[in-house]
């Protein structure tokens, strides 16, 4: 989904160094969400945020922190990589206003690779 | 803890035939909706269909089609006339959490198709 961007694409990085992760949206949702993607599990929560006050815990918490800078905003970090943080990371969207079923629809932006050497 | 089963890690189907994923789910939720996106090599996860679990009517989106099965928590994705361009991870989401903001998803099947 082009409204949403995520950047980097593409990013390698040492053990132990400290990374950030950015996403942004055009679509003015309040619901932003950060999902780590391996092979085989599928996607998995790690942060979601309902508004720039509100941040949650996910389900693989341990060893990311968030920051909401705005409604627009929201960025992964990862305080000291490790190898096993190698993965593709999704940043989504959704907005509670929409009627029905569509306010539990996520747009997702178009992913980022990491890898942790 | 509500999951999302899919059963099947890959499948393959020959161009112009139809296949089905399965996709199960365990809810204690009475009012919901379900989810397939499909992951091309891209990367990007693109919505296919949705069910909202109180409509009885099977959703349908060109040449792709739910077989959903309240009672029995079974989602299946049927995809008619298969194309090269479905080549792809398929996964099975439906909303969890408080409020079922957060979305569950299934650990993806990986379709093939042959020419």
């Amino acid at each position: 989904d082009a409204d949403v961007t995520q950047t980097p694409r593409n990013r390698i990085t040492k053990t132990g160094k400290r990374i950030m992760l950015e996403c942004s949206q055009t679509k003015g949702h309040d619901r932003m969400y950060w999902y780590r993607q391996d092979p085989g599990l599928g996607l998995r929560l790690i942060y979601y945020s309902f508004d720039v006050k509100d941040i949650n815990k996910g389900e693989i918490s341990d060893g990311y922190s968030v920051s909401r800078q705005a409604q627009a905003k929201f960025s992964l970090s990862l305080e000291s990589a490790i190898p096993n943080q190698t993965a593709l990371y999704f940043c989504a969207t959704s907005d509670p206003r929409l009627a029905g079923g569509m306010k539990t629809r996520q747009y997702f932006g178009p992913g980022t690779r990491l890898t942790v050497t | 803890a509500q999951t999302v089963t899919q059963s099947q890690p890959e499948m393959s189907v020959q161009e112009a035939e139809t296949v089905t994923l399965s996709c199960t789910y365990d809810t204690s939720e009475s009012d919901y909706y379900l989810f397939w996106y499909k992951q091309p090599p891209s990367r990007q996860m693109i919505l296919v269909i949705r069910q909202e679990a109180y409509k009885q009517q099977n959703a349908t989106e060109n040449r792709f089609s739910v077989n959903f099965q309240k009672a029995a928590k079974s989602f299946s994705l049927k995809i008619s006339d298969s194309q090269l361009g479905d080549a792809a991870m398929y996964f099975c989401a439906y909303p969890t959490g408080a409020g079922s903001y957060q979305l569950t998803f299934g650990k993806g099947t990986k379709l093939s198709v042959i020419p």
